[in-house]
């Protein structure tokens, strides 16, 4: 079935630890994201990548890099696991947002769930 | 910037009830407006979009919103709840940057009382 796909679905890091969230879409949309979602608090851009090649910060984008990898993959990597990164991740993506096509949603992942010790 | 603000985290309705979850934004152009719907332990599923043709948007499972721009306002609505809309739900503005992000708002948690 076409559309995002998030890995793993769930991981426990240690504090300091390393990690990376892999998410691939096959819809062949430009415009992938990556969110965060915490109780009461919605969910909150960590980066963003308009187009192949690019990437960009969102809300929260401290203690994370990424990597577009290509038009499909889109990787979100923590570099030194903290207690505060334990969060639900989603990956999404889009068409671009320009012009008639703003009126475009995102295609959101299932998650990965992630607790950091 | 843009924004929302979902007015009340939890909601709790009867079952055959009107379901109105309510949805204020901000946004320095005309917006892009959605509601998105999340399962338990599952992704964001959208329900519906406002992209500025119809100011009633009828979206899945019998749900509708109304765009208001005088009181800057999309409110969803159901005329009547069922279990199955137990759900959290949530309201989102696509903004006039590069990538058009969308920004959410916190959140509404709707409960089905049998």
């Amino acid at each position: 079935n076409a559309g995002v796909t998030q890995t793993p679905k769930f991981q426990v890091l240690k504090t300091g630890q390393s990690m990376t969230l892999q998410c691939a879409q096959d819809m062949n949309h430009n415009s992938m994201y990556w969110y965060r979602q915490d109780p009461g608090m919605g969910l909150r851009l960590i980066y963003y990548s308009a187009s192949e090649g690019t990437t960009d910060k969102g809300e929260v984008p401290n203690g994370y890099n990424v990597s577009r990898l290509n038009k499909r993959e889109f990787s979100l990597r923590l570099e030194s696991a903290a207690p505060s990164q334990t969060s639900v991740y989603f990956c999404a993506s889009s068409v671009p947002g320009q012009g008639r096509e703003g009126g475009s949603g995102y295609t959101f992942g299932s998650g990965t769930r992630l607790t950091v010790v | 910037a843009q924004s929302v603000t979902q007015l009340g985290s939890h909601v709790s309705v009867s079952e055959g009830a009107l379901v109105l979850l309510r949805c204020n934004y901000s946004s320095s152009v005309p917006p892009y407006l959605f509601w998105y719907v999340q399962y338990p332990n599952q992704g964001l599923q959208l329900l519906l979009k406002y992209t500025s043709a119809a100011t009633l948007v009828k979206g899945i499972n019998g749900f509708e919103a109304e765009f208001k721009k005088s009181e800057t306002s999309f409110h969803l609505t159901k005329p009547s709840a069922h279990m199955s809309d137990a759900a959290e739900y949530f309201c989102a503005v696509r903004g006039p940057g590069s990538a058009r992000q969308l920004t959410f708002g916190s959140g509404t948690q709707l409960t089905v009382l049998p």
